[in-house]
């Protein structure tokens, strides 16, 4: 069965400073991998997915994650934290063929202070 | 162009009353799914559609749940007899096959 475990439930980052949000995968075959952003009262955003193709993956708004086999991690970073880029952020991964059904991990806050 | 829409935003219902959650796709997505959000929780797979097709609903946690798709287009997702275990976000997300899914906004259930 395919899972997901996102490593840190909050984090806090100062603006301008580096943003590292970990999540390790578990799947019997290879996954498609996705972080979604979740803002206050929004819906669910894509920001990048991962779908065997480059293992540096860049997504929107400067973020980028890295595939790891080895390690199965895909961990999202950002050089710069912006004030605008607080909120929860899912690691997610697919149960099949992409576009079936999503499994969601349990989500990192992540705070941004000026 | 118009993303995935669904009503009511908010919903307030009494413990054993039933409910109904609308979700209007992206024209043209033959793939539906609905999610459960507890609070401070991942989204957890309800059920999907291929058109008018329910394909997978193993997510449902009970018989008192049951989702519909009758023209391939609007599904409703209804809750039986309400407990107050239901208390949730419900989201909605269409797609091609095969390709990104694109939620609601959500409805937000609470069950008194």
């Amino acid at each position: 069965a395919q899972s997901v475990t996102q490593l840190d439930s909050h984090v806090s980052v100062s603006e301008g400073t580096p943003v590292l949000l970990r999540c390790n995968y578990s799947s019997s075959y290879s996954p498609s991998l996705f972080w979604y952003v979740q803002h206050p009262n929004k819906g669910l955003q894509l920001l990048l997915k991962y779908t065997s193709a480059a293992t540096l993956v860049k997504g929107i708004n400067g973020f980028e994650a890295e595939f790891k086999k080895s390690e199965t991690s895909f961990h999202l970073t950002k050089p710069s934290a912006h004030m605008s880029d607080a909120a929860e952020y899912f690691c997610v991964v697919t149960g099949g063929q992409a576009g079936t059904a999503l499994i969601f991990g349990k989500g990192t806050t992540l705070s941004v202070s000026s | 162009g118009a993303g995935v829409s669904q009503s009511p935003r908010y919903k307030v219902a009494k413990r054993g009353q039933d409910v109904a959650l609308r979700c209007d796709p992206i024209s043209g997505h033959v793939s539906l799914f609905w999610y459960q959000q507890a609070l401070g929780q991942g989204p957890e797979f309800l059920t999907y559609f291929q058109n008018e097709a329910q394909l997978d609903k193993s997510g449902l946690p009970s018989d008192r749940f049951f989702a519909e798709r009758p023209e391939g287009s609007v599904s409703t997702l209804k809750i039986q007899r309400t407990q107050q275990e239901d208390s949730a976000v419900y989201l909605c997300a269409s797609s091609f096959p095969g390709s990104e899914q694109y939620f609601g906004p959500g409805t937000r259930l609470t069950v008194t």
